[in-house]
């Protein structure tokens, strides 16, 4: 099994929808979490953590499930500048500082 | 804000020579990484650094690659011998204190070009 393991896509969107990415990891050890997006030919740049309780920063909200070993990203009302592909990001569970990254899901928000 | 930078954005080299890619990571993080990325493929650990050490490394690290940090400010990564299979880009990250709740930032990443 893959250390972490997302969703192929590739999503297209039109505006305005709501869409939603998954993503699974293979050890339990893993504390920290991540989405990432990428541009492309872009470096990763930060999306947002994932804490245990789920959080929201503006129309993203990410959703952590421990005992599923599971992580999603919800992204409301695409704009066409969502469009990127998104890397799922989880603390490598030898060393905790190190990180594993999904393949990433590309996602193109259509007008 | 702080950010990552790398140099050269695009490096152009024959196989067999030895490149240097160089980034200066920000000011007052404490943990760096190289990763790399070959085209249309995932992004993938190389190796992490800490208190002037490896932390740890990747399967694909191997002898052909060595990192340094030179001085206070620099952090580089060495390819020895270069083979065509190392075109990629390669991403130099940092992250401050706090371990691995702390995000890492990426700088714009180093293309090479192995001829």
């Amino acid at each position: 099994r893959k250390e972490v393991e997302q969703d192929p896509g590739p999503f297209n969107v039109p505006e305005g929808a709501t869409v939603a990415f998954n993503c699974t990891y293979s050890n339990s050890a893993s504390q920290s979490f991540f989405w990432y997006r990428q541009d492309c030919r872009k470096e990763p740049k930060l999306l947002m953590s994932v804490y245990s309780s789920g959080n929201e920063d503006g129309r993203f909200t990410a959703q952590l499930n421990r005992a599923s070993q599971y992580i999603s990203l919800l992204i409301r009302d695409s704009k066409l500048s969502d469009s990127a592909t998104y890397l799922c990001v989880v603390n490598s569970p030898y060393n905790n500082n190190d990180m594993r990254f999904g393949a990433g899901t590309r996602l193109t928000v259509k007008p | 804000e702080p950010e990552v930078t790398q140099t050269p954005s695009h490096q152009v080299t024959q196989m067999g020579q030895e490149v240097i890619l160089r980034c200066v990571p920000i000011s007052n993080h404490l943990y760096f990484y190289w990763y790399r990325q070959i085209l249309g493929q995932k992004v993938e650990f190389l190796v992490s650094f800490y208190n002037n050490e490896i932390s740890e490394k990747s399967e694909i690290f191997d002898d052909q690659f060595s990192v340094e940090r030179p001085d206070g400010s620099n952090f580089t990564l060495k390819i020895r011998s270069t083979k065509l299979e190392d075109s990629a880009m390669y991403f130099c990250a940092s992250s401050g204190q706090g371990g691995s709740n702390q995000p890492q930032h990426f700088g714009d990443g180093t293309r090479l070009s192995i001829l």
